[in-house]
């Protein structure tokens, strides 16, 4: 099936430092989403990406879609402690059209040291 | 507009019985899909629905069921539960049933079997 890997698995930064992170496939997408999740609360979707090569900001955070189609990246600048929590790579689990079932990878965690 | 709603937020139940899950999406939204999310296995994809029909359908065993209401209200349906079902349900829901991949989590049901 179609497997997203994410890493780093987690991190551990201070706040006001910028954030880095990946996610990539063996299979092509033609959709990526970026998600957060808060303990205790589903998660909620920060960035949609559908044209390779693509770079779509939301306010500190900002996404690609690689040029390969196999992969995505989201930054996210001048960390701040409510950015902490699981970040989610997602992308369709078929590679038709319609609103198919996501494909999620196993997360990001993100922790920010005072 | 209001977000999408799971209820109940939490539930206990043993082993061998069922339990029905229930979940509105944000209005105007048609299609609703759920997710299972546990530690060790991520978010994976049960079902998807759209005008009362299941279209897509995850690797699940048939005790995981669904169904939609007219009014694209969505429960889904757990019958002889085993301990291995514990977990996170998510319902989610997007806002046509045409090429759109995006989206919009509920806070979920946290059902525990013991």
């Amino acid at each position: 099936g179609q497997q997203l890997n994410q890493s780093p698995q987690s991190m551990f930064i201070q706040e006001g430092e910028d954030v880095s992170m990946n996610c990539t496939s063996s299979s092509i997408f033609n959709t990526w989403l970026w998600y957060k999740q808060d303990p205790g609360e589903g998660p909620v979707l920060l960035i949609a990406l559908y044209k390779a090569g693509e770079l779509t900001s939301n306010g500190r955070l900002t996404a690609q879609f690689g040029i390969t189609r196999k992969d995505s990246f989201l930054n996210i600048s001048a960390s701040i402690p409510s950015d902490v929590g699981i970040y989610f790579c997602a992308g369709p689990l078929l590679s038709g059209g319609g609103a198919d079932g996501l494909t999620f990878g196993k997360g990001t965690h993100l922790i920010i040291q005072p | 507009k209001a977000g999408v709603t799971q209820t109940p937020r939490y539930l206990i139940k043993t082993r061998g019985q069922q339990v029905t899950l229930s979940c509105s999406p944000i209005s105007g939204h048609r299609s609703v899909s759920w997710y299972q999310q546990t530690p060790g296995q991520g978010l994976q994809f049960l079902f998807e629905y759209f005008s009362e029909t299941q279209r897509n359908k995850g690797n699940f065993p048939g005790r995981f069921s669904g169904r939609q209401f007219s009014n694209s209200r969505s429960e889904m349906n757990v019958s002889t539960l085993e301990l291995g079902d514990s977990a996170l349900y998510l319902c989610a829901s997007s806002p046509s049933g045409t090429v759109t991949y995006e989206q919009y989590f509920g806070p979920g049901t946290r059902l525990t079997v013991t």
